[in-house]
């Protein structure tokens, strides 16, 4: 069971804005704006997307945001296209010094 | 931008040592803090560690116990080694580098992964 936990999956259609959810405790996700988003597609790699709750690496698309509101973090997309198609995965820095993973979210594009 | 490439055996027997190296396009070893992550079948993201060019090493608890993250002496590759595994260690491991020199908590550049699997 992993430690923060995301929605199991998401849909929307193409145009449409989604939002995924990554909750944790006061230890992680609420202790600390080291909250970061990967995409994973079958077979690649992770991509940073978001890190530290709401910053886009260079290159990413300005369709994806994060935010935080107490021990819950989120990642919105917003126009989905059908290149968002993924499983995405949050993860936090913790008081114990390591790093956590929600189970990932698998987002469908209707 | 650097570059990085898993590498070793693809298969390990049980109770053995799993071994794998890291090679690192640039020069950017000698900073920065180098991580493995795993991802087994069907699972989440996992992090098991990193070690900071110093020498710095910090393991999750899951796997303190059996693992050994270094760098190698020649300053182009670094190493995960997982004491006795099991079928549970069965999973496609990442070597990462963080995106700044002096924070480890920004995972931005990811090796391709390279799937070890654990079988008699």
């Amino acid at each position: 069971q992993s430690a923060l936990t995301q929605p199991t999956s998401v849909s929307g259609s193409p145009g449409q804005s989604i939002t995924i959810s990554c909750t944790g405790t006061g230890s992680d996700v609420g202790g600390y704006n080291f909250v970061s988003w990967f995409q994973k597609h079958p077979g690649k790699a992770p991509k940073l997307i978001i890190y530290e709750v709401i910053n886009r690496p260079s290159g990413v698309s300005s369709r994806f945001s994060g935010s935080k509101s107490g021990n819950t973090a989120s990642l919105t997309i917003s126009g989905l296209q059908a290149e968002d198609e993924a499983d995405y995965y949050c993860s936090s820095y913790t008081t114990s010094s390591t790093f956590e993973f929600g189970g990932g979210t698998r987002l469908t594009v209707l | 931008q650097v570059q990085l490439r898993e590498s070793g055996p693809g298969l390990v027997r049980p109770s053995e040592t799993l071994s794998l190296s890291c090679s690192v396009s640039d020069d950017s070893i000698t900073s920065y803090y180098w991580n493995w992550f795993r991802q087994p079948p069907g699972k989440s993201l996992e992090w098991i560690g990193y070690i900071f060019y110093t020498g710095i090493t910090n393991y999750h608890p899951s796997f303190r116990s059996r693992v050994t993250i270094s760098i190698d002496s020649s300053k182009t590759h670094f190493s995960l080694s997982l004491t006795s595994v099991t079928a549970a260690d069965t999973a496609v491991y990442y070597c990462v580098r963080s995106l700044w020199r002096d924070n480890p908590q920004v995972f931005q550049y990811w090796g391709q992964g390279t799937l070890v699997s654990v079988s008699s």
